[in-house]
């Protein structure tokens, strides 16, 4: 029953390589996020989709995509990774405008290391 | 745009005493939310405790309490009774309310929780 899920846990791959980051929400939220912890565990968004719809577009670099199959799914896809790229990437969801319930979960992250 | 500081990057409790910890943020915004994210080296983001910024009263959870001010922009957390388990990265978020807004989050706070 788990309510925020992401696939894989770990990734390492080589620089140049192309990947993606599969999150699935089974609590009924309309809004899902990307973001990303970098090495000294700074945590900052990067997307936000409401309704499979783009929303927050946080100056990332084009080389990555994220896409929402559907208000369930949010999916990040990265091109040409580089070092750089090497951190924890958090999904979160939340139902908007629910009456005290506007707090993010989020998903157990998944660990990307470029080689 | 919101900040978020946490001024203390590491601190340390003895088990079963009371440790506070610090959080300011920055806004031109009336309506919001603060929150206190909890993440434990299996890296899952867990939320401890949310305040609601229009209301006055202080958030509490079982031995997780918080003292909001808001005119002064500060939002602490407090542990009483700590126990091992309490040993983790601490986050302040801040939220606009509103849809699909964005948490803002401190550099987070490293509480190590002695025997």
């Amino acid at each position: 029953d788990t309510a925020v899920s992401q696939t894989p846990k770990y990734l390492v791959t080589q620089m140049g390589n192309d990947k993606s980051i599969k999150c699935e929400q089974n609590l009924g939220h309309d809004t899902m996020y990307w973001y990303k912890q970098d090495s000294k565990k700074f945590l900052k968004i990067m997307f936000s989709y409401n309704n499979k719809e783009l929303i927050i577009n946080e100056t990332v670099p084009n080389r990555f995509s994220p896409k929402s199959p559907d208000k369930a799914h949010l999916n990040l896809h990265i091109n040409s990774l580089e070092l750089g790229d090497s951190a924890v990437y958090f999904c979160a969801s939340i139902n908007v405008g629910t009456s005290g319930g506007e707090t993010q979960y989020f998903g157990p992250g998944t660990r990307l290391l470029v080689l | 745009a919101q900040t978020v500081t946490q001024s203390q990057p590491e601190m340390s409790v003895q088990e079963a005493e009371t440790v506070t910890l610090s959080c300011t943020y920055d806004t031109s915004e009336n309506n919001y939310y603060l929150f206190w994210y909890k993440q434990p080296p299996s890296r899952q983001m867990i939320l401890v405790i949310r305040q609601e910024a229009y209301k006055q009263q202080n958030a509490t959870e079982n031995r997780f309490s918080v003292n909001f001010q808001k005119a002064a922009k500060s939002f602490s957390l407090k542990i009483s009774d700590s126990q091992l388990g309490d040993t983790a990265m601490y986050f302040c978020a801040f939220m606009k309310q509103g849809g699909s807004e964005k948490l803002v989050f401190g550099k987070g706070t490293k509480l190590t929780v002695n025997p």
